[in-house]
């Protein structure tokens, strides 16, 4: 158990759809990165965040946002879903954003049908 | 952000140590190298990372070129555990710190 927990761990919905997928990070640590993982693309980093404020951005889609709240759980929206939305989100958490060992959660799985 | 390459693919008997190599040749002065595994359906889990000289801990031994230009994983003994896909990440400085994941090796573990 790395101290990571996201919820849901499994998600159907139909496409054109909004879900929320929500992380709470290991206690202590104060950064959160989101992760989508699909079949053909690997592990994409999308966003981090830093004590409530973005610190790095990757390939995020318009249609996505995500937030860190004050007691730094930090929640992952998508919106106007579509069948290629369909993976694995991965939330990790670390003390701090550099140079330090992260932690993964166990993912949540969403299914766009 | 620095570029990695790692073999696709490696297999190791059980009980032998495995050299999971891997080549960064952009990376920067600064930046440091992390290795991670993700085990079949589970999120990925920190192995080691290190800077400029050889790291251990009780998973795995880093050894790291004199140029830092590449990078070896060693796994002293091999078990069926170990059997996961192996991430070489080069942590990316300069205020936008990030771990970017590239296709790593898949380590076959046989028994």
């Amino acid at each position: 158990d790395s101290g990571v927990t996201q919820t849901p761990k499994h998600l159907i919905t139909a496409t054109g759809q909004r879900v929320t997928l929500r992380c709470s990070p290991r206690s202590g640590d104060l950064s959160v990165y989101w992760y989508q993982q699909s079949l053909d693309q690997g592990l994409q980093f999308l966003i981090q965040y830093y004590n409530g404020e973005e610190r790095a951005k990757g390939n995020i889609l318009e249609r996505f946002s995500a937030q860190q709240f004050p007691d730094l759980h930090s929640e992952l929206n998508l919106s106007s879903l579509e069948l290629g939305d369909s993976a694995l989100y991965f939330c990790a958490s670390s003390v701090v954003p550099e140079n330090t060992e992260a932690f993964f959660g166990q993912g949540t799985r969403l299914t766009v049908v | 952000d620095a570029k990695t390459t790692q073999p696709n693919s490696m297999e190791s008997n059980e009980e032998e140590p495995v050299h999971l190599p891997c080549n960064h040749s952009t990376i920067s002065g600064t930046d440091y190298i992390h290795w991670y595994r993700q085990l079949p359906s589970q999120g990925p889990e920190y192995v080691i990372h290190g800077l400029t000289s050889n790291v251990n801990n009780r998973m795995a031994s880093l050894a790291i070129a004199e140029d830092r230009k590449s990078s070896t994983l060693i796994l002293h003994r091999a078990t069926l555990r170990d059997a996961a896909v192996y991430y070489c990440i080069p942590g990316t400085t300069s205020g936008t710190y990030k771990y970017i994941f590239g296709t790593g090796t898949r380590l076959k573990v046989l028994a």
